[in-house]
């Protein structure tokens, strides 16, 4: 069955320190990739997206991504946390459904606290 | 800027009367879909648009139902809203759900209480 794992539903971080969010994936053809951010009371916006090509993806607010076929991942990372980060981070795969189309199947969530 | 608008961003209503949330947008997408979040869960597709085209997901309750009357909006109407609906509603668009690249761009939500 096609699934999103985020393996960690909070991290804290201070704010300066490097940031690793988890991604698993389960799904039987080839993955296209996306990391939302959520922040408080609002929608998601994309931060970065992966199809094909090179496997480390850079996308806004200094995030980036690298995705690892042989381990299923495709983890988020920031060199340098700032306190504005501090939001919920969705991962998702488009996944092909029965009719021909794709959809996203989402991750349940990392929730980021940044510590001052 | 090209965006996708929902209102209104807070909603109260009351146990059984119904309501209608609106999404609108200018990125003059195909597809827009509705999700509904609730609290520290990830996005539940409820249905989406395709052009006219209405899909509806196989566990969506019968409660809820869409209208799309033109490319740029589309309403979320829930006739008889329990506790239980009480969450954030989200509406999302794309281009094309036929390719698997396609990118979907959400709104800010609107916040359902209810009473």
């Amino acid at each position: 069955a096609q699934s999103v794992t985020q393996p960690d539903i909070h991290i804290t971080v201070s704010e300066g320190a490097s940031l690793e969010l988890r991604c698993n994936y389960s799904y039987g053809a080839t993955p296209y990739l996306f990391w939302y951010v959520q922040s408080p009371g609002q929608g998601l916006q994309l931060l970065l997206k992966y199809f094909s090509g090179d496997t480390l993806v850079q996308g806004i607010k200094g995030f980036e991504a690298e995705f690892k076929r042989s381990q299923s991942s495709f983890n988020l990372r920031k060199p340098s946390v700032h306190w504005s980060d501090a939001a919920e981070y969705f991962c998702a795969v488009g996944a092909r459904t029965t009719s021909g189309t794709y959809k996203y199947i989402f991750g349940t969530g990392t929730r980021l606290k940044v510590l001052a | 800027d090209a965006m996708v608008i929902q209102n209104p961003r807070y909603q109260v209503t009351q146990f059984g009367k119904p309501v209608t949330l609106s999404c609108s947008q200018t990125l003059n997408h195909n597809v827009m879909y509705w999700y509904q979040q609730k609290s520290s869960q990830a996005p539940k597709l409820l249905f989406h648009y395709y052009d006219k085209d209405f899909n509806n997901e196989a566990d969506t309750p019968d409660n809820f139902q869409s209208r799309r009357p033109n490319t740029s909006f589309c309403f979320l109407d829930i006739r008889s809203p329990g506790l239980g609906d009480a969450a954030m509603y989200l509406c999302a668009t794309s281009r094309d759900r036929r390719i698997p690249t396609d990118t979907q761009y959400f709104g800010p939500g609107t916040r359902l209480t209810v009473l």
